[in-house]
């Protein structure tokens, strides 16, 4: 079993739509959640960075950690055709410079 | 700041052939990591290097391997070539201090014939 699990899609909606992207994961020591987008042919870009449980938003971007559900999730408001890229969910423990990584969901937002 | 930069951004290589691949963190960075991706197989962890020192090892083989320089900027080196080598070669770096997250570079793209 993997240490961190994501739906590869691909996950199609038209524009203005609400983008739900979602992770589990199994190991209970993971502090740090992180998600990141890619582009076709780039590397992976930083969107959000969160510790422990808990909602942060930014932009049109919130990210949600429920740690009691090892369970991670990136919401994206008013989706833009822009937003299509493959969204990768990372994590790490504390003390513990080594990232985890989902497979990554493939999103296209049509216009 | 400057980001994080990998050179070459592409390789076509033939089987048997070796290969370094070179990445500069960004400035104050001591941690580098590199990664393979390939679709089949998402992003893969190489090995990470810190101060000099490779501190985390990922699951493949010793045709792979790195080194990191005392200015933090690393290599990263794959011999004896197979075609199944064939992916974007992504580099990150970090301050590795507690709760820090990683930056990546652009990826060097690798095509092995």
């Amino acid at each position: 079993q993997k240490e961190v699990e994501q739906d590869p899609g691909p996950l199609s909606v038209p524009e203005g739509a609400i983008v739900s992207l979602n992770c589990t994961y199994s190991n209970s020591a993971f502090q740090y959640f992180m998600w990141y987008r890619q582009y076709s042919r780039k590397g992976p870009e930083l969107l959000m960075y969160t510790y422990s449980s808990g909602n942060k938003e930014d932009g049109r971007f919130t990210a949600q950690v429920d740690k009691s559900s090892k369970y991670i999730s990136l919401f994206i408001r008013d989706s833009q055709p822009s937003d299509s890229a493959t969204y990768l969910c990372a994590m790490r423990r504390d003390n513990f410079n080594k990232f985890y990584f989902g497979s990554g969901t493939k999103l296209n937002v049509k216009p | 700041k400057a980001g994080v930069t990998q050179t070459p951004r592409y390789l076509i290589k033939t089987r048997g052939q070796q290969v370094t691949l070179s990445c500069s963190p960004i400035s104050g960075h001591r941690s580098v990591s590199w990664y393979q991706q390939t679709p089949g197989q998402g992003l893969q962890f190489l090995f990470e290097y810190f101060s000099e020192t490779q501190r985390n090892k990922g699951n493949f083989p010793g045709r792979f391997s790195g080194r990191q320089f005392s200015n933090s900027r690393s290599e990263m080196n794959v011999s004896t070539l197979e075609l199944g080598d064939s992916a974007l070669y992504l580099c990150a770096s970090s301050l590795a201090a507690v709760g820090e997250t990683q930056y990546f570079g652009p990826g060097t793209r690798l095509l092995v014939l």
